[in-house]
């Protein structure tokens, strides 16, 4: 079956140290990937989309990656602060049909304690 | 701009009631979506629309209704309230080769 995954279980992380969430996925081909960022009684914001013909990007402290032979990216906060504290959801578009229509992984909690 | 805003924040409904979520956009963007996220679970697809007068059905569609008259309007009518549809409701727009922006979600609960 065609399915994201991100890890469940919540990241604990020291501030300043760098948090890397993953995200996998199976049986798609997508043209793009999207991170958002969801806090508690809020909708997602989007943070970053990467296209398949990009290895890397990067917006202030946060850096994507995009492998599309593994089918997995990998995004980090580097220097995290508490007020990252949050659930980052990974998103993808996996028919490249009209619409634009996005599929979303669970989400990964991260929680920076100072 | 406000952005996608979402009516009402909150609704308790009883079985077999009806209801319409309310979503508007200032953005002028042709596409929009109706997402329910339950807890722990990623966001499911209901609707969606690529302009006014088109919509069509997501994964999850069934004891849901859209309209798309205007733009700026995309309303989600539940008219037979059931337990399964306990959840939250999220309604976005896209800008092209841009994320969405989400509203911030009608918690819905069935009694």
């Amino acid at each position: 079956s065609q399915k994201i995954e991100q890890n469940s279980e919540a990241l604990n992380i020291q501030e300043g140290k760098t948090a890397t969430l993953t995200c996998n996925y199976t049986n798609y081909s997508p043209a793009y990937l999207q991170w958002y960022r969801q806090d508690p009684g809020r909708g997602p914001v989007f943070l970053l989309l990467i296209r398949e013909n990009e290895k890397e990007k990067r917006k202030e402290r946060l850096k994507v990656t995009f492998d599309t032979t593994l089918k997995q990216s990998l995004f980090h906060i580097t220097a995290s602060q508490p007020a990252d504290s949050a659930t980052y959801l990974c998103a993808l578009d996996p028919f490249k049909a009209a619409g634009n229509k996005l599929t979303f992984g669970g989400g990964t909690r991260v929680l920076v304690k100072p | 701009n406000a952005g996608v805003t979402q009516t009402p924040k909150f609704r308790i409904l009883k079985i077999g009631q009806s209801m319409t979520l309310q979503c508007t956009q200032d953005m002028n963007h042709n596409y929009m979506y109706w997402y329910r996220q339950d807890p722990g679970m990623g966001l499911k697809l209901i609707y969606y629309s690529v302009g006014a007068g088109i919509t069509d059905k997501g994964e999850v569609p069934n004891g849901y209704n859209v309209s798309r008259s205007t733009t700026e309007d995309f309303p989600l009518r539940l008219e037979l309230a059931a337990p399964s549809q306990t959840s939250v409701y999220f309604c976005a727009s896209i800008r092209e080769n841009y994320g969405y922006t989400f509203g911030s979600g009608t918690r819905l609960t069935v009694v």
